[in-house]
């Protein structure tokens, strides 16, 4: 079935450092979506992508989507102790009647030392 | 209102007895769909609706979990005599439409005991 990779697994950076996570598909998507989730707490929409290539930016957060839909990235320039939280990409999953179900990428934990 | 309310919050059960999970979607949200948030952060798709409409229910363990939405009322997730690896947090999230982002409830953190 589909699958959803995220690496890495775990980040962890000095507050002003940047950050990346990346987001790979085993399938072409039709958009890709991040949601950021902080400790204890529940997923939060950031942003959708939705053609090729696109990139968009959130203040210090920039999203990408790969020119084949695969795959896509989120940077975090100069990180704070706000930015602490777990990232999640998703995609639509695959399939005739996916009807708006995603599939979730394992996420990447992200730790900000003051 | 603006926010998907999920209660409880928390939810202790033992083995073999019965929990019921409540979600009010965002007024005006079409689609209601509920995950399975498991320790290592997976999220394990059960059930979407369109309205009252099931609309996918291929996450779920049929014998045991049962899902409703009805007019006005809100949407509930039933699980039949629970087991151990139940034990996680239930998300249920609300969209405007299709394939487009989800605003998530606070999720009901189920443990069996």
């Amino acid at each position: 079935g589909q699958q959803v990779m995220q690496i890495p697994q775990y980040q962890h950076v000095q507050e002003g450092e940047d950050f990346t996570t990346y987001c790979n598909s085993s399938t072409t998507l039709s958009n890709i979506q991040w949601y950021k989730q902080r400790p204890g707490g529940h997923p939060v929409f950031l942003i959708q992508l939705v053609k090729s290539g696109e990139v968009k930016k959130q203040k210090r957060l920039t999203f990408q989507f790969g020119e084949a839909k695969k795959n896509s990235s989120l940077h975090i320039t100069a990180t704070q102790t706000t930015d602490v939280g777990t990232y999640f990409c998703a995609g639509p999953s695959a399939g005739g009647t996916s009807y708006g179900k995603l599939t979730f990428g394992q996420g990447t934990i992200l730790t900000v030392h003051p | 209102g603006e926010e998907v309310a999920q209660t409880p919050k928390h939810l202790v059960r033992g083995e073999g007895q019965k929990a019921k999970l409540y979600c009010a979607p965002i007024k005006g949200h079409s689609y209601v769909f509920w995950y399975q948030q498991v320790l290592k952060n997976e999220f394990k798709f059960l059930i979407s609706f369109q309205n009252e409409n099931v609309f996918d229910e291929t996450g779920m363990p049929k014998e045991r979990f049962s899902a409703k939405c009805l007019p006005n009322s809100p949407c509930s997730l039933e699980i039949q005599a629970t087991k151990l690896e139940d034990s996680a947090v239930y998300f249920c999230a609300s969209s405007q439409q299709q394939n487009y982002g989800y605003t998530f409830g606070s999720g009901t953190r189920l443990t069996v005991v």
